[in-house]
């Protein structure tokens, strides 16, 4: 069964710093994506990752793709209170399935 | 529609009732799937359709749970003689293509069971 884990699970930042939040999947995968839920909404697509070594940005997000190390980063630069929510990667597999990592629930603080 | 839409938003339902949450995919997307995201979770897949066949239904918890999409295009998840546990967000979620640039989620149906 493809494992998704991401850390850290909770993460408290002050405004105007920078953090990376990790993604680690456990069988062979392409395709990667990060997804942003606000609280009580529904998720809302952030980046997709189709490929080894590729990397999107949006605004001060950033997002990388390793697939030989089965690894992706969510790089936030300079955070601002917007951001806060919850930002979840998730895996897909060939038989149109998405493994969903737990989560992690960022708060920005002024 | 411009999205993808679910309804109820909200549904309380006594133990041992039937439920029947509706999902309205993004109009010509064929791929339509519904996962379940409890408290604090990530969502779990449930089922995936590609047109009208249910192509993979291998994260239905038990056989209380039935969906169908029956014109390829509104679908139904339909919980029969709810349990306690199955209080959770069910999510539906489209697609027009296999996954290129993600999928777009409904707002999801907030079921608890009393």
């Amino acid at each position: 069964e493809l494992k998704v884990e991401q850390n850290p699970l909770f993460l408290s930042m002050q405004e105007g710093k920078n953090y990376t939040i990790y993604c680690n999947y456990s069988t062979t995968s392409d395709r990667l994506y990060w997804y942003r839920q606000d609280p009580g909404k529904s998720l809302e697509s952030l980046f997709v990752l189709l490929s080894n070594g590729a990397v999107k940005q949006e605004g001060r997000l950033m997002a990388s793709l390793d697939t030989k190390a089965r690894l992706s980063t969510l790089h936030i630069t300079a955070a601002v209170h917007d951001l806060s929510a919850t930002y979840f990667c998730a895996v897909d597999r060939a038989l149109n399935q998405f493994y969903f990592g737990t989560g992690t629930s960022l708060t920005v603080i002024p | 529609g411009a999205g993808v839409s679910q309804s109820p938003r909200y549904k309380v339902a006594k133990r041992g009732q039937d439920v029947a949450l509706r999902c309205d995919p993004i109009s010509g997307h064929v791929s339509l799937f519904w996962y379940q995201q409890a408290l604090g979770q990530g969502p779990e897949f449930l089922t995936y359709f590609q047109n009208e066949a249910q192509l993979d239904k291998s994260g239905l918890p038990s056989d209380r749970f039935f969906a169908e999409r029956p014109e390829g295009s509104v679908s139904t998840l339909k919980i029969q003689r709810t349990q306690q546990e199955d209080s959770a967000v069910y999510l539906c979620a489209s697609s027009s293509h296999r996954a290129s640039y993600g999928y777009t989620f409904g707002s999801g149906t907030r079921l608890t069971v009393v």
